[in-house]
């Protein structure tokens, strides 16, 4: 298997331009994450899909975060407008099964925002 | 409160020592317990887990888990100058299965 896929490995975007960041999960897994990393705060969870629904996204940081998974094998993570404290490593993770099992993350998304 | 919490470090080790990782949570109801390595640059990765109290032993790695005292460590032996990196804790709980992960330990190990 490929691996969790993410696109675009890199981006620099001005401040106030949309940013839309891409997620393919291992075939197979339920479940999908999406994490934020900075050295302030760490890994951060912003949402996460069940067999595509929602589940949970209390860490989304504000509205001009939202999230997608119109099928098994496709996410997406838009910030609109952005900003320059959006500035971050982006993961997407997936995991197998319900029962605490192992998350398997993508090589992440590099977000500068200027 | 953090979900989870570590010392960011770093902990600096000369190399063939053991280092010890150490890692505290605070939901009583975490049932599964990790430990991912973050080199510089690059995703972090799973290294071990355990469920249950007691030591869970992988090669040169030993996990332990005291779940009364909600407590979680990692023992690298006969440590490696490769094993440089960021040593991340999480928990989960399986109703939830939310990660929540510390912010990790930075590893030096000197040759």
């Amino acid at each position: 298997d490929a691996g969790v896929i993410q696109s675009p490995r890199h981006e620099v975007t001005e401040m106030g331009q949309e940013v839309t960041l891409r997620c393919k999960p291992i075939s197979g897994h339920d479940y999908l994450f999406w994490y934020r990393q900075t050295m302030m705060r760490g890994l951060e969870l912003l949402i996460y899909f069940n067999n595509n629904v929602p589940i949970d996204d209390s860490g989304m940081p504000e509205d001009r975060f939202s999230a997608k998974m119109p099928n098994a094998s496709f996410s997406t993570l838009k910030i609109q407008p952005s900003e320059p404290r959006d500035s971050a490593v982006y993961f997407c993770a997936s995991s197998p099964d319900r029962g605490g099992g192992e998350l398997f993350f993508g090589e992440g998304s590099r977000l500068t925002v200027l | 409160q953090k979900e989870v919490e570590q010392n960011s470090g770093p902990l600096s080790v000369p190399e063939g020592a053991i280092a010890s990782l150490n890692c505290t949570y605070s939901d009583r109801g975490s049932q599964s317990f990790f430990w991912y390595r973050q080199y510089s640059g690059k995703s972090p990765e799973l290294i071990m887990f355990i469920y249950s109290n007691g030591d869970k032993e992988d090669g040169r790695f030993t996990a332990q888990l005291n779940k009364a005292s909600q407590y979680v460590s990692l023992l690298i032996r006969d440590s490696q100058p490769s094993d440089s990196a960021t040593y991340l804790c999480a928990v989960n709980r399986y109703n939830f299965n939310k990660f929540y992960f510390g912010s990790g330990t930075k590893l030096n190990v000197k040759p």
